[in-house]
């Protein structure tokens, strides 16, 4: 039972290009968390996705930003247009129901370091 | 905003000695969990523990305890004869039952175990 798979791990754009991460949740979790943790502080939530639906998108910067979790495929995390303030681990987590209360999981995937150079 | 704060930054013990991690948090709601991750040098998340707001029950596991005090909103993690392997960042976070996997973590307090 493979856990949350993330790729790449590790992601090196030039400034001006074009980043995108994917997630795979656990089989059976519909419910995906972006979140963000720039070097040397905690994880920061960007956005919550399920099948097709972005939830809450609260934590996401207005420009540049989005995301998806398609009906079929992983989900992914567009930065277009990269600058050196992007540069963080970009971590996936994954949970079989909305109300963590009812299952108690949340799972993370190992992280996708982006470098902006 | 409802946030967690983990006052020590970094800490560091000799191997074998106990450390306690500190982790305060706040919150409006009356249902809510505490989470403890643990982010070892290769940079991954290792999830330790879930507490929900109606159990106060403190938890022992292993070398592992923590200790839940709604009263005073806070829930420490002590290490008991800490090993060189328990060197990492470790973070307190907190989410609601009316958001899901949100979670607002703290800013992590960095372990340092020498041998």
């Amino acid at each position: 039972n493979a856990g949350v798979m993330q790729n790449p791990r590790h992601l090196v754009r030039r400034r001006g290009q074009e980043a995108r991460l994917r997630c795979s949740p656990m089989k059976g979790h519909s419910h995906v968390y972006w979140y963000r943790q720039l070097p040397e502080e905690g994880l920061k939530f960007m956005v919550y996705l399920q099948k097709e639906n972005i939830i809450d998108e609260s934590g996401m910067p207005k420009e540049r930003f989005s995301a998806e979790f398609p009906k079929e495929g992983p989900s992914i995390l567009r930065i277009q247009q990269v600058v050196r303030g992007d540069s963080a681990a970009y971590f996936c987590a994954s949970s079989h129901d909305a109300h963590l209360l009812n299952t108690g999981e949340l799972f993370f995937g190992e992280g996708s370091r982006l470098t902006v150079l | 905003a409802q946030k967690v704060t983990q006052a020590q930054t970094e800490i560091s013990v000799v191997e074998k000695e106990d450390v306690t991690l500190d982790c305060v948090y706040e919150t409006r709601d009356t249902t809510y969990y505490l989470f403890w991750y643990k982010q070892p040098p290769s940079g991954e998340l290792v999830f330790l523990i879930r507490r929900n707001s109606f159990d106060e029950q403190n938890e022992i596991s292993g070398r592992y305890s923590w200790n839940f005090q709604k009263s005073t909103s806070s829930f420490n993690f002590t290490i008991t004869a800490s090993q060189v392997v328990d060197s990492a960042v470790y973070f307190c976070a907190r989410g609601s039952n009316n958001q899901g996997g949100k979670l607002i973590f703290g800013q992590g307090t960095e372990l340092s175990v020498k041998p």
